[in-house]
């Protein structure tokens, strides 16, 4: 059974950094790429970043680039998302999710999140 | 970055009822479009991809059709366990965008 488990949320400060964990099991997490969708209170999906399956390619949304950074860790199954600077509009549960092998890039498995709360 | 405009942006419908929901995308992304369901408190699930393929084990009363601009997410015959927000995402390119969501009701 494919799983995903993020961990890592919790409550910081404006300018702190905090760093997200997911754990992948069920499936060839080498072989996937991955990618962190955020979802601030009462708000819509916004997508994060991308890493194939490799770390080859790398994407960011404009909203994080310079300030996050995706990273993957294949021998322990681990999908990271590094947050520094973090500020108020960052607040979101933030989930994991796999891409799709039978499709163009669809999102076929999903963590089920973690909540970031970013407040002084 | 490639804008999607999910219309309507909340719906109310009754069971047996056929809904369409919408999304158009501000240029050609081919079939490169996913449709995603989320209830409250709970991660999206993946309900169509390329534009109309079904997702295993996804009811088929879900279909999806469109290509180039214009999509859309079809429910034959909407079940109490529908009632939930939609959303449409696009992979043809980065950034990834996704549609702001349609929020469907029980009338």
């Amino acid at each position: 059974e494919v799983q995903l488990v993020e961990s890592g949320g919790g409550l910081v400060k404006p300018g702190g950094s905090l760093r997200l964990s997911c754990a992948a099991s069920g499936f060839t997490f080498s072989s996937y790429s991955m990618n962190w969708v955020r979802q601030a209170p009462g708000k819509g999906l916004e997508w994060v970043s991308s890493i194939s399956s490799s770390s080859s390619y790398i994407y960011y949304a404009d909203s994080v680039k310079g300030r996050f950074t995706i990273s993957r860790d294949n021998a322990k199954n681990s999908l990271f998302l590094q947050m520094n600077s973090l500020r108020a509009e960052d607040t979101a549960v933030y989930y994991c999710a796999r891409v799709n092998p039978y499709g163009s890039g669809s999102y076929d498995y999903w963590g089920q999140g973690t909540l970031v709360t970013v407040s002084s | 970055a490639i804008q999607l405009t999910q219309s309507p942006s909340s719906l109310s419908a009754s069971v047996g009822d056929r809904v369409t929901i919408t999304c158009r995308a501000s240029q050609g992304i081919s079939s490169a479009l996913a449709w995603y369901q989320q209830k409250p408190g709970k991660a999206p699930k993946l309900l169509i991809y390329d534009a109309s393929s079904l997702e295993s084990g996804v009811p088929s009363r879900f279909s999806g059709s469109g290509s180039g601009t214009d999509f859309t997410l079809t429910i034959s015959s909407l079940q109490p366990e529908d009632f939930a927000t939609y959303y449409c995402q696009q992979f043809n390119s980065h950034p990834r965008t996704f549609g702001q969501g349609t929020k469907l009701e029980i009338k």
